[in-house]
């Protein structure tokens, strides 16, 4: 099993939908998590951290539940400049160690 | 402030040639990573610094070296060049690795024929 896991998609949804993306982690002991966004052919860049309690940015949702293991990002009233990869990230570093982990991605695809 | 800059944006090597990718950041981080992106797989970590003068291995470090003989700098070489080693290369900072933002350059495309 991967350590991060995301469906790639791609979710083809109309402007103005509401669409949610999941990523599932396989250590309990992770500490933190992110979403990042990749546009085509673009560095990732941050979306979002992602808090125990949920957090809200705009048209974006952020939860977490670690009873499941996994984080969803809810994109609300979706744009055509939403369209772009959405990275699941893992952070399960304990001390002295390095362990940053990148899920492969949720393509979206918001058309007009 | 430029961010995080890459050089060079694209390459094309042959296989067994050797070439030295340098990443640079102005943002007075302490932490450079370099990453390798390749379809259907997550970025990978290759190699890592924790400051200056200091380089560790990530996930696939196999056939790469790095050096951080300035804080502002990364570099990482290939010392000999082979196909598997095609890829977007993207070198990334950050103030810490606890839940700090990663900031990513622009990335490399390099080709190995």
């Amino acid at each position: 099993r991967k350590e991060v896991e995301q469906d790639p998609g791609p979710f083809n949804v109309p402007e103005g939908a509401t669409v949610a993306f999941n990523c599932t982690y396989s250590n309990s002991a992770s500490q933190s998590f992110f979403w990042y966004r990749q546009d085509c052919r673009k560095e990732p860049k941050l979306l979002m951290s992602v808090y125990s309690s949920g957090n809200e940015d705009g048209r974006f949702t952020a939860q977490l539940n670690r009873a499941s293991q996994y984080i969803s990002l809810l994109i609300r009233d979706s744009k055509l400049s939403d369209s772009a990869t959405y990275l699941c990230v893992v952070n399960s570093a304990t001390s002295g160690t390095y362990k940053y982990i990148f899920g492969t991605g949720t393509r979206l695809k918001v058309l007009a | 402030n430029a961010g995080v800059t890459q050089t060079p944006k694209f390459r094309v090597l042959k296989t067994g040639q050797s070439m030295t990718l340098l990443c640079a950041q102005d943002m007075n981080h302490e932490y450079m990573y370099w990453y390798r992106q390749d379809p259907g797989m997550g970025l990978r970590l290759i190699h890592y610094s924790v400051g200056e003068g200091t380089t560790a291995k990530g996930e696939v470090p196999d056939g790469y070296n790095v050096s951080r003989l300035k804080k502002q700098n990364f570099l990482l070489g290939l010392e000999s060049a082979a196909p598997s080693q095609t890829s977007v290369y993207f070198c990334a900072s950050s103030y810490s690795t606890s839940s700090d933002t990663q900031y990513f350059g622009p990335g490399t495309r390099l080709t190995v024929l």
